[in-house]
């Protein structure tokens, strides 16, 4: 069964400052990598996906992936208050859209 | 406008008792999913299914039942209710195995 681990568990910025967060997997088979964004009482919300090695960029939002090391990333770039929520590393094999999920990452970003 | 709606939001239910949660999605796919959300535990995926048919199923308890009625409904039938069952329901749904949108969730609260 896919291990999805995330770090840190929680995370407090500066506005404007980057913000990094971490995701490892076990299954390198894996082939589908996305990141979401929860926001208390409300869905989740898509941010990036990510299926080659390298980088995939959606705005303030990078992905880095690098398989080998069963290791996945998502860089914040200039972050806000609004982006204060907790962040999901999500890791399918494309084949079969069961997703697992990390136990995510709460974003605390500071005036 | 939400395109998959959830229904009630919030749901309270005695032990014992039976509860269907709804689901409707407004965005043409074709596969639609139920993931699990409990307390300090990461997102689990329950079921998926395309075209109105069961693709996977990792809900060990025959409890927890999905009924398709139409190709845009994944209701999801849960008997016999428990505390434990006590957790955020997601419907999500996704055009083959591209991007998968998740609804805001059905906060269930068994007593």
């Amino acid at each position: 069964q896919q291990k999805v681990q995330q770090s840190p568990e929680s995370l407090t910025v500066s506005e404007g400052a980057m913000a990094s967060l971490n995701c490892t997997f076990s299954d390198g088979t894996s082939n589908n990598f996305r990141w979401y964004r929860q926001h208390s009482a409300k869905g989740l919300e898509v941010l990036v996906s990510i299926f080659s090695d390298g980088e995939k960029e959606e705005g303030r939002f990078t992905a880095h992936l690098n398989r080998a090391n069963l290791h996945v990333s998502l860089h914040i770039r200039e972050p806000q208050p609004s982006d204060s929520a907790v962040y999901l590393c999500a890791v399918s094999i494309r084949s079969n859209n069961r997703i697992f999920f990390g136990d995510g990452t709460q974003l605390v970003v500071k005036p | 406008d939400p395109k998959i709606i959830q229904k009630p939001k919030y749901l309270v239910a005695v032990t014992g008792s039976e509860k269907i949660l709804i689901c409707e999605q407004y965005l043409g796919h074709n596969a639609m999913y139920w993931y699990r959300q409990s307390a300090k535990k990461p997102l689990e995926f329950m079921f998926s299914y395309s075209y109105q048919k069961l693709m996977d199923n990792q809900t060990a308890s025959s409890r927890f039942q999905p009924q398709s009625s139409k190709k845009n409904h994944l209701d999801l039938q849960i008997t016999a209710l428990k505390p434990d069952d006590s957790a955020t329901y997601f419907c999500a749904s996704s055009q083959q195995i591209t991007e998968v949108f998740f609804g805001k969730g059905t906060r269930l609260t068994v007593v």
